[in-house]
């Protein structure tokens, strides 16, 4: 079974600063998809940035970008001039490419907190 | 465009009774899954369902049972409550279109609290 491991469940950064949040996975496949969703106070989980493992390519989306080791199994995220609307739990997340196994797999989370 | 609704947003019951909790996916979106969030914890995988069918279990009793309408909106049934079902309910759809899988992106909704007492 794939599991996901989120070994900081705290962080914190300064506005305009650089963080970077950690998650290393577990799975026998060579194929699959990464993602990083953010969870507001507001509760609704928002997809921040999605990795293919096939790409070698590390994903970028404005201001988050994920550095994604596929030997290491680990995909951390890197979140540039940090904002206050960044302050959220963030959550690593595993699936197959399989048709009939869409189910994501989460670690238990980071809570991110911006200093202003 | 609506995003993935879910209703109600907070719910509060006793052991032993049952509750239904209801999601409308995002316009476009066939498939449905829901996830249990404790606190503290990351969502787990409830099943998934596509075409009206469960296609997807996991580790979850029969006690949650769920439906989808021809509409595509979803119910998550849960019977015999204990306090350990005390959690954020969370509804995500996509859209899963064969000969594109992994493709699709899940969308959640804002969630249902659920507290047993």
């Amino acid at each position: 079974a794939q599991t996901v491991t989120q070994s900081q469940p705290e962080m914190s950064v300064q506005e305009a600063e650089t963080v970077t949040l950690s998650c290393t996975y577990d799975t026998s496949e060579s194929d699959y998809y990464l993602f990083w969703y953010k969870q507001p106070p507001s509760r609704q989980m928002i997809l921040v940035i999605r990795q293919e493992a096939y790409k070698q390519q590390n994903a970028t989306e404005n201001r988050f970008s994920v550095n994604f080791q596929k030997a290491a199994k680990s995909f951390s995220l890197k979140i540039s001039d940090s904002q206050l609307g960044d302050a959220a739990m963030y959550f690593c997340a595993y699936r197959t490419p399989n048709f009939g196994n869409e189910k994501l797999t989460f670690g238990t989370g980071t809570r991110l907190t911006i200093i202003p | 465009d609506a995003g993935v609704t879910q209703s109600p947003t907070h719910l509060i019951k006793t052991r032993g009774q049952q509750v239904t909790l209801r999601c409308s996916p995002k316009s476009g979106h066939d498939t449905v899954s829901w996830y249990q969030q404790a606190l503290g914890q990351g969502p787990q995988f409830i099943f998934q369902y596509y075409e009206e069918e469960e296609r997807q279990r996991g580790n979850f009793p029969d006690r949650f049972s769920g439906h989808q309408y021809p509409n595509y909106s979803s119910e998550l049934n849960v019977n015999a409550l204990l306090l350990g079902d005390s959690a954020l309910y969370l509804c995500a759809s996509s859209d899963l279109t064969p000969g594109l899988a992994g493709q699709e992106t899940q969308y959640f909704g804002p969630g249902t609290r659920l507290l047993v007492l």
